[in-house]
């Protein structure tokens, strides 16, 4: 098992530009969840989705952010119109489907967004 | 609203002296916490969660709901500790899933 794969790793904008983040999940996994990190913070929960579906996106910002988890595919974080404050590092995890809550998170290696 | 505080952001100990990785939350129903660990250039796991009361690579951790603390400890810190460690909390599954919310994270070195 591969575990969770991110790409691309490394993504460098301009201002206005569109972002692009992918996510695939462990196999056998069917939630997901985004997380960002900016410089010197921790963690922050953007958003948390099932096949198809947004459960919480109670961390995504009101705009220009938007994450999709279709029936084929990996996950789509999609930043549009990037600005110098969304340079960051966002990761991805997962986790099962089915079981009883673990608490135990599958994280990828992340993708560090750098805008110009 | 659920909110997990690490007050040291770094935390510097010599190899076989003890060391306490400080952790304080606030929930208002009843937490789930974890220790989550990040060795250089690997991927952020799970180190240890409270409701296994388990010891993982000497580190324990004991929630104390009076304090409302989770400290994680161990008795006698090894060169290989050396790490980024994140004190993260569970929100209720129905609506949260697996979803966690972080501390800032310590940075624990560990001198020879």
């Amino acid at each position: 098992n591969a575990g969770v794969m991110q790409n691309p790793r490394h993504l460098v904008r301009r201002r206005g530009q569109e972002a692009r983040l992918r996510c695939s999940p462990m196999k056998g996994h069917s939630h997901v969840y985004w997380y960002r990190q900016l410089p010197e913070e921790g963690l922050k929960f953007m958003v948390y989705l099932q096949k198809e579906n947004i459960i919480d996106e109670s961390g995504m910002p009101k705009e220009r952010f938007s994450a999709e988890f279709p029936k084929e595919g990996p996950s789509i974080l999609r930043i549009q119109q990037v600005v110098r404050g969304d340079s960051a590092a966002y990761f991805c995890a997962s986790s099962p489907s089915g079981h009883p809550n673990t608490g135990e998170l599958f994280f990828g290696e992340g993708s560090r967004l750098t805008v110009l | 609203a659920q909110r997990v505080t690490q007050p040291e952001k770094l935390l510097s100990v010599f190899k076989g002296a003890p060391v306490e990785l400080k952790c304080n939350y606030s929930y208002s129903g009843s937490p789930e916490l974890f220790w989550y660990v990040q060795y250089s250039r690997q991927r952020l796991q799970l180190l240890l969660r409270h409701i296994s009361r388990e010891s993982i690579k000497g580190f324990t951790a004991d929630l104390n709901k009076g304090e409302t603390s989770f400290h994680l400890k161990k008795p006698f810190a090894q060169e290989e500790d050396s790490a980024m460690y994140y004190c993260a909390l569970s929100g209720p599954i129905e609506t949260s899933g697996s979803r966690l919310t972080f501390g800032e994270g310590t940075q624990l070195t560990v001198n020879p």
